[in-house]
């Protein structure tokens, strides 16, 4: 959805570097929602943020909800092999029933 | 449990033909949903339930139709299947009937082909 950027749309980067993807809305997000799909597969749930300047954790990636809640980063750190796969934003934008999402990040770790 | 259960999950339909995508959920939640994912564009909502005899269109309805006569299935329609219906096909469901105060549980997908 147009309604959710997310950047970069590629991201190449060596194993045990660090790195952050950006999710970004014109309109407050309501909810914010981080999923990772391994190619080929389902989406599987990583976190969810729904307050202003909320940060939570999950062993060695971290996402963070700015202030004014249009913004969302998810920042891996230490890369591994393990963490390569599309990396996709979820949001509640218009406070309606309906989450949209952005059009993805594609993350490729090289040995 | 099971989880979200998509079938099938591959399909090749020629122009014109009509199919329903099953989708079935055993975890008894309320709110379900049906995406389709195609490159570049991310995941896009096709249509949306947020309880048994509701439904409701989401961004991209045209030559789909959903019903939920049951909590535990969501089954998607493509009346008449065409070319530019070629994608990936995500069914999901969360417990809230917002949907969004709840983390959307995803099925593995089916990829439709329409020649």
């Amino acid at each position: 959805s147009q309604e959710l950027e997310q950047s970069p749309q590629s991201l190449i980067v060596q194993e045990g570097k660090n790195l952050t993807i950006n999710c970004t809305s014109s309109k407050t997000l309501y909810g914010l929602y981080w999923y990772k799909q391994k190619y080929g597969e389902g989406l599987i749930f990583l976190m969810m943020l729904q307050k202003g300047g909320e940060e939570k954790s999950h062993e060695k990636i971290t996402a963070k909800l700015d202030e004014k809640k249009q913004q969302s980063s998810l920042h891996i750190t230490a890369s591994q092999p393990s963490h390569a796969g599309i990396y996709l934003c979820g949001a509640d934008i218009k406070g309606a029933q309906k989450l949209v999402f952005g059009q993805g990040t594609r993350l490729t770790i090289n040995p | 449990n099971a989880g979200v259960t998509q079938t099938p999950k591959f399909q090749v339909l020629k122009t014109g033909q009509s199919m329903t995508l099953q989708c079935a959920q055993d975890m008894n939640h309320e709110y379900m949903s049906w995406y389709r994912q195609d490159p570049g564009m991310g995941l896009r909502l096709i249509h949306y339930s947020v309880g048994a005899g509701i439904t409701d269109q989401g961004e991209v309805p045209n030559g789909y139709n959903v019903s939920r006569s049951t909590t535990e299935d969501f089954p998607l329609r493509l009346l008449s299947a065409a070319p530019s219906q070629t994608s990936v096909y995500f069914c999901a469901s969360s417990y809230s009937a917002t949907g969004v105060d709840s983390p959307l549980h995803f099925g593995n997908g089916t990829r439709l082909t329409v020649t």
